[in-house]
C-alpha cells in the first residue's frame, strides 16, 4: 500500500511565478490536509479538504493561496505570484476519516524555494 | 484553542543513555496527543498517540510517553538511545473530535557515540 505521495519533492520558483504542489492520498483515504513548515518552526495547518469540498481553510493566507481536491486526481495547493516568504516545506497528510481518532499520514513534503 | 510547548529546541544524549523530550500542552477540550519524528528531508512519521485510553502509551522504536493531566504534559522517553534516533521530534495536539493538528516547534535530538 503506497503512502502519501507528493510531487515535486523540490520546487524552485522566481518571485512572481506560480507554484503548484500535488498530493495523492493513501489508498482508501478521502480526507486531505495541507501544512506548512517554515524554518525553525513546527508545522502549521493550512487547509482541510474532502473530495470536491473545502472543509476548513482557516489557515490559508487570504491572498494568492488556493487548494482543491477534485473528484479525480490529486489534491493541488496553488500559490500564485510567489514571494520569498513563501519558501517553506509544504506537507500533505491524509486520513480515512476527518477526526483525530485516526492518525494523519504525512507525505515526504515539497520544499519550495523562491529566488 | 490549543497550543503545544516543547522545552528545548536541541537535546544531546550519549548512545545508550535515557532520552527525555518534553512536551506541555494547553487545550480547552479533552486532548488527543501525538509524537511524530522527522528524519532529514523526509515527512513525519507517527511514533505514538494518546486518545484517552491508557495514560502510558507505547510506540514504535522503543519510545513511550505518559499523559499527565495534572501537569498538562506528554513527555516522550526511551530508555536507551541509538544513533538512528537522531532526528527532529514534534509533539502535536488535537481536540477530541477535531481534525486539526497543532504542532510544537520541534526538538532536534542528537545522539553522541
Amino acid at each position: 500500500n503506497a503512502g502519501v505521495m507528493q510531487n515535486p519533492r523540490h520546487l524552485v520558483r522566481r518571485r512572481g511565478q506560480e507554484a503548484r504542489l500535488r498530493c495523492s492520498p493513501m489508498k482508501g483515504h478521502s480526507h486531505v490536509y495541507w501544512y506548512r513548515q517554515l524554518p525553525e518552526e513546527g508545522l502549521k495547518f493550512m487547509v482541510y479538504l474532502q473530495k470536491e469540498n473545502i472543509i476548513d481553510e482557516s489557515g490559508m493566507p487570504k491572498e494568492r493561496f488556493s487548494a482543491e481536491f477534485p473528484k479525480e486526481g490529486p489534491s493541488i495547493l496553488r500559490i500564485q505570484q510567489v514571494v520569498r516568504g513563501d519558501s517553506a516545506a509544504y506537507f500533505c497528510a491524509s486520513s480515512p476519516t476527518g477526526t483525530a481518532t485516526y492518525e494523519q499520514y504525512f507525505g515526504p513534503g515539497t520544499r519550495l524555494t523562491v529566488t | 484553542a490549543q497550543s503545544v510547548t516543547q522545552l528545548g529546541s536541541h537535546v544531546s544524549v550519549s548512545e545508550g543513555a535515557l532520552v527525555l523530550l518534553r512536551c506541555n500542552y494547553s487545550s480547552s477540550v479533552p486532548p488527543y496527543l501525538f509524537w511524530y519524528v522527522q528524519y532529514p528531508n523526509q515527512g513525519l512519521q507517527l511514533l505514538l498517540k494518546y486518545t484517552s485510553a491508557a495514560t502510558l502509551v507505547k510506540g514504535i522504536n522503543g519510545f513511550e510517553a505518559e499523559f499527565k493531566k495534572s501537569e498538562t504534559s506528554f513527555h516522550l522517553t526511551k530508555p536507551s538511545a541509538h544513533m538512528r534516533d537522531a532526528a527532529e521530534y514534534f509533539c502535536a495536539v488535537s481536540g477530541a473530535g477535531s481534525y486539526q493538528l497543532t504542532f510544537g516547534k520541534g526538538t532536534k535530538l542528537s545522539v553522541i557515540p
